[in-house]
């Protein structure tokens, strides 16, 4: 089941910098994606969503942006901040699945002094 | 800020035992999850649960697991039989409403199966 997928195991970016994570997905039924964060030994942490009316929403310093024919969404973070050092998952659910979401492997994100 | 507690941390428990999962959601939600990620895999769906009943259920959720509301208060998750292969994170999630709601998730049980 490859129906998310996040080509990048990890990413290495320097402090103040922007972050780009992405993800792909294949089911275009899909119409409610969700960016989390997740550290070591905790859950995972809702960050921003969007809906496939949107092509862009954005929360203080992260943006997610939607490319519905590219079936593509990226987690766009600026600046970076150590603290933002943790796992990134997109996931995407489809209207009427009782928020059934569907999960991508996960990016590994080090932000470095 | 409200959050999903989830109680043991960490459970170990012996091939063929029942073990039973423990949550608490955030108390003005409506609608309840759990998921559980093997290590190394992705994060995956087990079974959706709204007015105690389930709503949907993967293919991983066989007659082994069940979800029970038994309060006001909790959720849990059973599983009767305790295989090797069941041991992974187990996640309690909720949300105030069902379609395009963020899920809010607790920080997991750690099942050892041994």
């Amino acid at each position: 089941d490859q129906q998310v997928k996040q080509n990048s195991p990890s990413l290495s970016v320097q402090e103040g910098r922007i972050s780009i994570l992405n993800c792909d997905y294949t089911n275009s039924m899909f119409d409610y994606f969700l960016w989390y964060k997740k550290y070591p030994a905790e859950g995972p942490t809702f960050l921003i969503s969007i809906s496939s009316i949107k092509d862009k929403n954005e929360d203080g310093r992260f943006t997610v942006f939607l490319n519905k024919s590219a079936k593509h969404l990226s987690l766009h973070i600026v600046p970076s901040q150590p603290g933002d050092s943790a796992v990134y998952f997109c996931a995407a659910s489809v209207t009427g699945t009782a928020s059934k979401l569907t999960f991508g492997t996960g990016t590994r994100l080090q932000v470095t002094l | 800020e409200p959050e999903v507690t989830q109680t043991p941390s960490h459970q170990v428990t012996q091939m063929g035992q029942e073990v039973i999962l423990r949550c608490v959601p955030i108390s003005n939600h409506l609608y309840f999850y759990w998921y559980r990620q093997i290590l190394g895999q992705k994060v995956e769906f087990l079974v959706s649960f709204y007015n105690n009943e389930i709503s949907e259920k993967s293919e991983i959720f066989d007659d082994q697991f069940s979800v029970e509301r038994p309060d006001g208060s909790n959720f849990t998750l059973k599983i009767r039989s305790t295989k090797l292969e069941d041991s992974a994170m187990y996640f309690c999630a909720s949300s105030p409403q069902i379609y395009n709601s963020p899920l809010h998730f607790g920080n997991g049980t750690r099942l050892t199966v041994t």
